[in-house]
């Protein structure tokens, strides 16, 4: 178990849909980080934030956008979902911004788009 | 931005033996290459990780090398169990952004 936490587990939902997975980092991280796993994309970092700001951007939509709140939480907002959307999303987390700090994956949130 | 190859994409190794993967990254301002495992459906675990100061580390039988000036970087890991069977995937940072390697599926043959 990293202490990262992640709900739901698994969600299914129709196409123009929208939807919110959320992250807990694990207990003294400021840093979150989003990922999409999907089967020929391979593991695409979305965006990072530390300490409620944006800190990166990497491959991600403009029908996605993340936040995250106060408590160091972190929610990712995915809409106009599309059959393509389907992929596993984990969040990781860090102390800090170094750029050789560790990441920490949590257990994922499986999205199928239907 | 960072391209990071991973080669190769599947590799069967019978128990006991050594397997190999190498990855190579396309931004020299990268100085964190981690490796993770992941078994099917499962979160990416951390293995092993090497920052650009240091040229080899090695965890009981895991090892990784890192040859900046080529830009690759690579696992080594000896007497293969079957519970080494999983998909491992390199990575490469610089700053917040994190690019990863399409995955090595191992499998360890008893």
């Amino acid at each position: 178990d990293s202490g990262v936490t992640q709900t739901p587990k698994h969600l299914i939902t129709a196409t123009g849909q929208r939807v919110t997975l959320r992250c807990s980092p694990r207990s003294g991280d400021l840093s979150v980080y989003w990922y999409q796993q999907s089967l020929d994309q391979g593991l695409q970092f979305l965006i990072q934030y530390y300490n409620g700001e944006e800190r990166a951007k990497g491959n991600i939509l403009e029908r996605f956008s993340a936040q995250q709140f106060p408590d160091l939480h972190s929610e990712l907002n995915l809409s106009s979902l599309e059959l393509g959307d389907s992929a596993l999303y984990f969040c990781a987390s860090s102390p800090g911004t170094s750029g050789q700090e560790t990441q920490y994956f949590g257990p994922g949130t499986r999205l199928l788009v239907l | 931005g960072e391209n990071v190859e991973q080669h190769p994409s599947t590799l069967s190794v019978q128990e006991g033996d050594s397997a190999v993967i190498k990855c190579t990254y396309s931004d020299s301002a990268s100085n964190y290459f981690p490796w993770y495992k992941q078994e099917l459906g499962k979160r990416p675990q951390l293995i092993i990780d090497i920052r650009s100061n240091v040229g080899e580390k090695k965890d009981q039988r895991i090892a990784v090398t890192l040859n900046k000036t080529a830009k690759h970087f690579s696992l080594h890991i000896t007497e293969t169990q079957p519970e080494d069977s999983a998909v491992y995937f390199c990575a490469a940072r610089w700053g917040g952004d994190m690019r990863f390697g399409a995955g090595t599926r191992l499998t360890v043959k008893p």
